[in-house]
């Protein structure tokens, strides 16, 4: 069974540049999980998807990051502008549902903002 | 307020020595569930264990145990005969066991455990 696949893996963009992260979550999994993760840092969960639906999207920034997930399979996380301070590795995850599920990580897209 | 807390920010020890890693958490709920994840130098995080606010029994699986003491809101992880290849950042994490929008995902901060040949 594939795992949670995201891409790029790596992306190098100058500050006020628009960048999208894609994710493809295992086939089956009703919940998405969009985290970012800084240096030495847990991952902190920016939005969660029960299918096409964002049920907690409370530590997006909104003003520059916007997410989708239109058929409730794959998802894409944008941010534009992008500020130096998002340099960070952005985690999608998956699991079956909400609450007591374990969730499956992809490997992260690693962004840095010059 | 949901919390966890890792105190311990590295933790270095000798091939084939016991460790300890800690995980504090915080909860108004009654219902919760606590996770232990791995996450290795590649960077993928892989899951260990969960265990559910109702269920302290301890568990074991071949060189890791955790203990889930809510009493003093615990739920620490230990590695026996440590090896090299548990050397990684180890998270511990709290879920809200409602399935609502109101149900909080949170992660600690992690324990960076090296592992000494």
């Amino acid at each position: 069974e594939a795992g949670v696949v995201q891409s790029p893996r790596y992306k190098i963009i100058e500050k006020k540049q628009p960048v999208a992260f894609w994710c493809n979550p295992i086939s089956g999994h009703n919940t998405l999980y969009w985290y970012r993760q800084n240096l030495g840092q847990g991952p902190e969960l920016l939005i969660r998807y029960e299918n096409e639906e964002a049920v907690d999207d409370s530590q997006l920034p909104k003003d520059r990051f916007s997410a989708e997930r239109l058929k409730g399979v794959d998802s894409t996380l944008k941010i534009q502008p992008a500020e130096l301070g998002d340099s960070a590795v952005y985690l999608c995850a998956s699991s079956l549902a909400s609450g007591s599920y374990e969730q499956y990580f992809g490997p992260g897209t690693r962004l840095t903002v010059t | 307020a949901q919390k966890v807390t890792q105190a311990q920010t590295e933790i270095s020890v000798v091939e084939k020595e016991d460790v300890t890693l800690d995980c504090v958490y915080e909860t108004r709920d009654t219902t919760y569930y606590l996770f232990w994840y791995k996450q290795p130098p590649s960077g993928e995080l892989v899951f260990l264990i969960r265990r559910n606010s109702f269920d302290e029994q301890n568990e074991i699986s071949g060189r890791y145990s955790w203990n889930f003491q809510k009493s003093t809101s615990s739920f620490n992880f230990t590695i026996t005969a440590s090896q090299v290849v548990d050397s990684a950042v180890y998270f511990c994490a709290l879920s809200e066991a409602r399935y609502s929008s109101a149900s909080k995902i949170i992660f600690g901060s992690g324990t960076r455990l090296s592992i000494r040949p």
